[in-house]
């Protein structure tokens, strides 16, 4: 299966700053990754597709000038949470499709926010 | 739009008995996918149902696909503690560039030795 690379895995900030979180895939070139954030003991919400070369498509809900994705390469998607509060805190997953029959989703290790 | 919905939420057992999380979607899927999350990790890929009434086996684990393709289900026979974790089921809507993955809530399971 896929191996799918997220950067860093747990990282800690003020309120007001913003994050980034890298998201790599390492085994083959991906034009579409996702993004997802789940709550603890809550299931997997989608919040965007993230599309080489183009611009993200957003979830409904999702603020699109909060959570900025970037999708500059065929292995490399970053979501930069900007001013970002403590209601931000969440575990945060990226994916990628294997493109086979029936796109698996190969996810990666995920990366934990908390804003204090 | 497309729900995908995931009974029960929660599930203590025994270690040895069985389990089993039932999946239904709204509308009929072209494929159903299972996943597993230990706690504190993050979901992994387990299988994929594409045809109706379709029925694979890894294991311990059975999976089946209804004839309806609306409904899926999950058996684990004689839970072990390495089963512990969340299982979700997960249908495809849109196709291409469009495509992406419905989660259902998952299934919480935990297992008492």
């Amino acid at each position: 299966g896929a191996v799918v690379s997220q950067h860093p895995s747990w990282v800690i900030c003020k309120s007001g700053t913003s994050v980034k979180i890298e998201c790599r895939s390492l085994d083959f070139q991906a034009t579409t990754m996702f993004w997802y954030r789940q709550f603890p003991k809550k299931s997997l919400m989608l919040m965007a597709t993230s599309n080489e070369g183009s611009k993200a498509t957003y979830e409904q809900g999702v603020e699109k000038d909060k959570f900025l994705i970037n999708h500059a390469s065929l292995t490399l998607s970053t979501l930069t949470v900007t001013s970002a509060h403590p209601e931000d805190s969440s575990f945060y997953i990226c994916s990628v499709s294997s493109g086979l029959a029936g796109n698996t989703i190969y996810f990666g290790e995920g990366s934990w926010l908390t804003v204090v | 739009g497309q729900q995908v919905m995931q009974i029960p939420q929660y599930q203590h057992v025994q270690e040895g008995e069985d389990f089993t999380t039932y999946c239904n979607s709204s509308t009929t899927l072209s494929n159903i996918q299972w996943y597993k999350q230990r706690p504190g990790g993050h979901p992994v890929f387990l299988i994929q149902l594409v045809k109706s009434g379709e029925v694979k086996k890894q294991k311990r684990l059975t999976f089946q696909f209804g004839e309806a393709k609306k409904n899926s289900s999950l058996h684990i026979t004689a839970t072990q503690t390495t089963d512990v974790g969340t299982y979700f089921c997960a249908g495809p809507v849109g196709g291409g560039s469009n495509y992406k993955l419905t989660f259902g809530k998952g299934t919480l399971l935990t297992v008492n030795p």
